[in-house]
C-alpha cells in the first residue's frame, strides 16, 4: 500500500508570496493531520481532518493559513501571503478510523526569503 | 495541557551495546504514547506505541519501550545498537493530535 505523499518536497518562496503544499493520504484513512517543524523545534500540530471537514484548527498559527480537504481525499494547506517565519518542515499524517497510529509523509521543506 | 519532554537532544552508543532514548510526559488521564524516527530526508516512521496492557512494548526493528506510570516515563531501548539505527528519534502523546517532544538525535559509532 502507497504511503503518505507530499508535494513538493521543497519550496523556496520570497515574502508575500503565495505557496500552496499538497497531501495524499494512505488510501481510506479518514482522519487527515498536518503538522510544523520550525527550526528544529518541535514538531506542532495545525489541524485535524476527518474526511473532508475540520475536526481540529487549533493549531493554526493565524488567517494567513489555509487548508482545505475537498472531497475527502487529498488535501491543500495554502500560505498567503507568506512570511519568514512561516519556514520550516510541513507534515501531513493520516489515520484510519479506529487505530491510534499515524502514518507521516516525506514532509514539504519550506523556505520563504 | 499536555506535554512531552526528550532531556537529550544527542545520544552517542557505540555499536553492539544497548541504547536508551529517554521520555517524560505529562498528561492527564491515561497516556497514549508513541515513538517515531526519522531518517534523513524521510518523513516520520512509526516505531511502536503504548495504549494500555503490559509496561513492556516491543515495535519495528528490535526497538522496544518501557512505560512506568510513577516515573510518568516512556523510555524507547534496544538491546544491541546498529549503526543503521542513527536517526531523529521523536516521542509524542496523545489521542487524535500528537504533541512531540524536541527530538534525540541517535548517533551508533562503529
Amino acid at each position: 500500500e502507497a504511503g503518505v505523499t507530499q508535494f513538493p518536497s521543497h519550496s523556496v518562496i520570497e515574502k508575500g508570496q503565495t505557496v500552496t503544499l499538497r497531501c495524499d493520504p494512505i488510501s481510506g484513512h479518514d482522519n487527515l493531520y498536518w503538522y510544523r517543524r520550525v527550526m528544529g523545534k518541535e514538531i506542532k500540530f495545525l489541524l485535524h481532518f476527518v474526511k473532508e471537514s475540520k475536526q481540529d484548527e487549533s493549531g493554526m498559527p493565524n488567517n494567513r493559513f489555509l487548508a482545505e480537504r475537498t472531497g475527502g481525499t487529498y488535501s491543500t494547506l495554502k500560505v498567503q501571503p507568506a512570511e519568514l517565519e512561516d519556514s520550516g518542515v510541513y507534515f501531513c499524517a493520516s489515520r484510519k478510523t479506529g487505530a491510534y497510529e499515524q502514518y507521516f509523509g516525506p514532509g514539504t521543506r519550506l523556505t520563504v526569503t | 495541557a499536555q506535554s512531552v519532554a526528550q532531556p537529550e537532544d544527542q545520544v552517542n552508543v557505540a555499536e553492539g551495546n544497548p541504547l536508551t532514548v529517554k521520555c517524560t510526559y505529562s498528561v492527564s488521564g491515561n497516556p497514549y504514547l508513541f515513538w517515531y524516527v526519522q531518517y534523513p530526508n524521510r518523513g516520520l516512521q512509526f516505531l511502536l506505541k503504548y495504549i494500555t496492557g503490559d509496561n513492556l512494548v516491543k515495535g519495528s526493528y528490535g526497538f522496544e519501550a518501557e512505560f512506568n506510570k510513577s516515573q510518568t516515563s516512556f523510555h524507547l531501548k534496544k538491546p544491541s545498537a546498529l549503526v543503521s539505527d542513527s536517526a531523529l528519534y521523536f516521542c509524542a502523546v496523545g489521542t487524535y493530535k500528537y504533541i512531540f517532544g524536541t527530538g534525540t538525535r541517535l548517533k551508533v559509532l562503529a
